[in-house]
């Protein structure tokens, strides 16, 4: 089972700020990375390391981290947001990874 | 352009062997990591495990030793997943993707997929 913890879904309004989490204790020492999956497709890397973005990814999309706790944040969410999302980063023993169970987003 | 192109979608019976690939170009592939993710129908993302292909070092998930085996052949930039002995419950998506020498850097390309079936 994941030692990483997630919602499995959260709800927004049209243009609202929403913010997802991913809880575990590694989370403690290592960063999180963020993905996006839609229907059919292969999930894409939306935030990496302290909050950065690759290249395409819109600046609505934010990280943050705190104790046990990193979050997603999409600040003023748009209808093509609505995808599950999946937080991964190390295990405890840092020698592997892991992926949040994922949160579904609905944007309303 | 940097890719990651996966092999076809493969139906298997039960116990039945099976090899798939992932092939990567536009980058050096022996300077990063490939890992492998599963994704069961209609569930989440499993981290299965990683190769790094310049030295070959293999991390498996304890959830996944002992059930696959990931290599890569360097000289064909290509990294594989292979199981022994296939059950129903292998039948899933599985992703190849590329991981920085700094694993906390994210998962940046990944593949297509490569959809496996099993069933008598």
């Amino acid at each position: 089972s994941s030692e990483l913890t997630q919602d499995p879904a959260v709800s927004v309004a049209l243009g609202q700020t929403v913010r997802i989490t991913c809880q575990g204790d590694s989370l403690r020492s290592y960063y999180a990375s963020w993905y996006q999956q839609k229907p059919g497709q292969a999930p894409v890397l939306v935030i990496y390391g302290k909050n950065n973005r690759p290249s395409g990814i819109p600046d609505r999309f934010s990280g943050s981290s705190s104790g046990n706790t990193a979050s997603l944040t999409i600040t003023g969410a748009q209808a093509e947001d609505e995808a599950d999302y999946y937080c991964n980063s190390r295990d405890s023993s840092g020698n592997h990874q892991g992926f949040g169970g994922g949160t579904k987003l609905t944007v309303l | 352009e940097v890719q990651l192109v996966q092999s076809g979608a493969e139906v298997k019976k039960p116990g039945e062997s099976l090899k798939i690939s992932c092939k990567g170009s536009g980058y050096s592939f022996t300077s990063y990591w490939i890992g492998w993710v599963r994704q069961m129908p209609g569930k989440g993302l499993e981290w299965m495990g990683i190769i790094y292909p310049g030295d070959s070092d293999t991390r498996y998930s304890p959830s996944f030793q002992g059930q696959v085996t990931i290599s890569a052949d360097k000289s064909i930039s290509t990294a594989y997943l292979q199981w022994s002995s296939l059950k129903a419950s292998d039948t899933a998506m599985y992703y190849c993707a590329r991981l920085g020498v700094v694993w906390d850097l994210g998962m940046d390309v990944w593949g297509q997929g490569t959809t496996v079936t099993v069933s008598s």
